[in-house]
C-alpha cells in the first residue's frame, strides 16, 4: 500500500475562504502531482513538481497554487474558494512509471 | 477529439462473468499503457502496466495493447464482487505526461 496521505478527506467550506489541502508521502519520491477529478470525468493534472523548489502548472487551468519546500510535502492552496472549485483533489507521487495516489480530498464550496 | 476515449459504462455483470474494458487513443506518441482501479472514495491504484503490443496476464487480469489500431483492453476473468470499481486507462509518453481516460464503472452482482 502506498504511503501517501491527504488531509482533510472531506471539506465543506464557504465562498471566499482560504484553504490548504495537505499531501505528504514517505517514499522519498521526487515527482509529485495534483489532479482534479469530477464524477465520471478524466483526472486533470493541475500542478506538478519534479523536486524541492520545483513547481509547474498542469494542463488544466487552476486558480490554486502549490509549494514544494520539502520532498515529502506538496500542499495545494486556494486563496479564495468558489463553488466552481467543488471537486475531488487527488495527490500522487511517482516511482519509475507507477503513480501512487493518495485517498483524495473531496472539497465542497458553498 | 479527446486524446483518450473509454467505454462510458456503467457496466453491470453477474459474478463469474468475463469483463472487457476498452480504451482508444489518437496519439501514436503514447508508449506506456496502464490500467488503474479506483474504489469509491479512494485514490486510483495501479493494476496493470505494459509498454508493448500484445497481451500481459496477471492472475485473472489480462491487458491487451494493439498499437496499430490504437486500442487497449483490460479483461477480467471470473469476475468477483470485489472487482466492483471504476477502471481507468492511462497512457504515457516518454516525456512523463500521463493522460487518463474518464473511467468505466463496473458492478459485479453476486
Amino acid at each position: 500500500e502506498a504511503d501517501i496521505y491527504q488531509t482533510p478527506r472531506y471539506l465543506v467550506i464557504g465562498t471566499g475562504k482560504k484553504i490548504t489541502l495537505e499531501c505528504s508521502q514517505t517514499m522519498g519520491h521526487d515527482k509529485m502531482y495534483w489532479y482534479q477529478q469530477d464524477p465520471g470525468m478524466e483526472l486533470h493534472l493541475i500542478h506538478y513538481s519534479y523536486g524541492v523548489n520545483s513547481t509547474e502548472k498542469g494542463d488544466l487551468s487552476s486558480e490554486s497554487t502549490v509549494s514544494r519546500i520539502r520532498t515529502e510535502h506538496f500542499p495545494l492552496t486556494l486563496e479564495s474558494a468558489r463553488p466552481s472549485h467543488t471537486s475531488q483533489y487527488l495527490c500522487a507521487s511517482t516511482s519509475g512509471d507507477e503513480q501512487f495516489f493518495g485517498p483524495g480530498t473531496r472539497l465542497t464550496v458553498l | 477529439q479527446k486524446e483518450v476515449e473509454q467505454d462510458p459504462g456503467p457496466l453491470s455483470v453477474p459474478e463469474g462473468a468475463i469483463v472487457s474494458l476498452n480504451c482508444t487513443y489518437s496519439n501514436s506518441a503514447f508508449q506506456y499503457f496502464m490500467w488503474y482501479r479506483q474504489y469509491s472514495r479512494k485514490g486510483p491504484e495501479l493494476l496493470m502496466y505494459t509498454y508493448s503490443s500484445g497481451n500481459k496476464e496477471d492472475g485473472r487480469f489480462t491487458a491487451q495493447v494493439d498499437k496499430s489500431s490504437k486500442y487497449i483492453s483490460l479483461f477480467i476473468r471470473d469476475s468477483q464482487p470485489s472487482d466492483s470499481a471504476t477502471y481507468l486507462c492511462a497512457l504515457k509518453t516518454s516525456y512523463d505526461k500521463v493522460i487518463f481516460g474518464p473511467g468505466t464503472s463496473l458492478s459485479v452482482i453476486p
